[in-house]
């Protein structure tokens, strides 16, 4: 059964902070890792990984992939109050994308 | 922009009633899914499709099924609602084949079983 564990599970932090989320996975025939954010309404894509050691930068965030240590990690440098949502990892096998149960960012003013 | 659309944002029904939540897409996409999200828990896959008629058994179908009369359109069926099927249900939608495994989501159906 694949399986994704985030962590951790919730954090506040204060603006500009910045934040490393945590994502491992087990999961057959890996394709990629994505990470969406979620405000109070439909996830968005921030971003899909399927190399080793490339990172991937949008802004104020970034993105790591390790596929030999099986984990990946979401940046968010100088945070801002509108950072503050549920950040989804998701791993891509066959047909389907396996999801953890979420990381929820609180960024207080 | 792709743009997946669901019939209903928020929705109220009685134990035993059969639900219908559709979700429509305009991007030609050939796979469309359907998720519910529970607090803890994360996004399970109840169903997916990746063409028209076909349908595959995610990681929690029981009680539900599923239509595809259509390439644009997806629709989940709960055929007698219980209250722990309250939950929020998301659908979403990806292209096929290597590379295509970003799914873009519908805004979600908050369903409340009483």
């Amino acid at each position: 059964e694949d399986k994704v564990v985030q962590s951790p599970l919730s954090l506040v932090v204060h603006e500009g902070d910045t934040v490393t989320l945590n994502c491992s996975y087990e999961v057959t025939n890996f394709r990629s890792l994505l990470w969406y954010k979620q405000e109070k309404k439909a996830p968005t894509f921030l971003f899909m990984l399927t190399s080793s050691g490339i990172e991937k930068k949008s802004g104020r965030l970034s993105s790591i992939l390790d596929k030999k240590e099986l984990f990946s990690i979401l940046n968010i440098t100088a945070t801002q109050t509108g950072d503050s949502a549920v950040y989804l990892c998701a791993v891509g096998g066959d047909y389907k994308l396996s999801f953890g149960a979420g990381t929820t960012v609180t960024v207080r003013a | 922009d792709v743009k997946v659309t669901q019939s209903s944002r928020y929705l109220v029904k009685r134990t035993g009633e059969k639900v219908f939540l559709e979700c429509v897409q305009d991007m030609d996409h050939e796979n469309m899914f359907w998720y519910r999200q529970d607090p803890g828990l994360g996004l399970r896959l109840i169903y997916f499709s990746y063409d028209v008629k076909m349908k595959e058994k995610g990681d929690i179908p029981e009680g539900y099924s599923v239509s595809r009369e259509k390439k644009e359109r997806f629709s989940l069926i709960l055929e007698s609602a219980s209250t722990n099927q309250t939950s929020m249900y998301l659908c979403a939608s990806s292209l096929w084949g290597s590379g295509s495994e970003t799914q873009y989501f519908g805004p979600g159906t908050r369903l409340l079983v009483l």
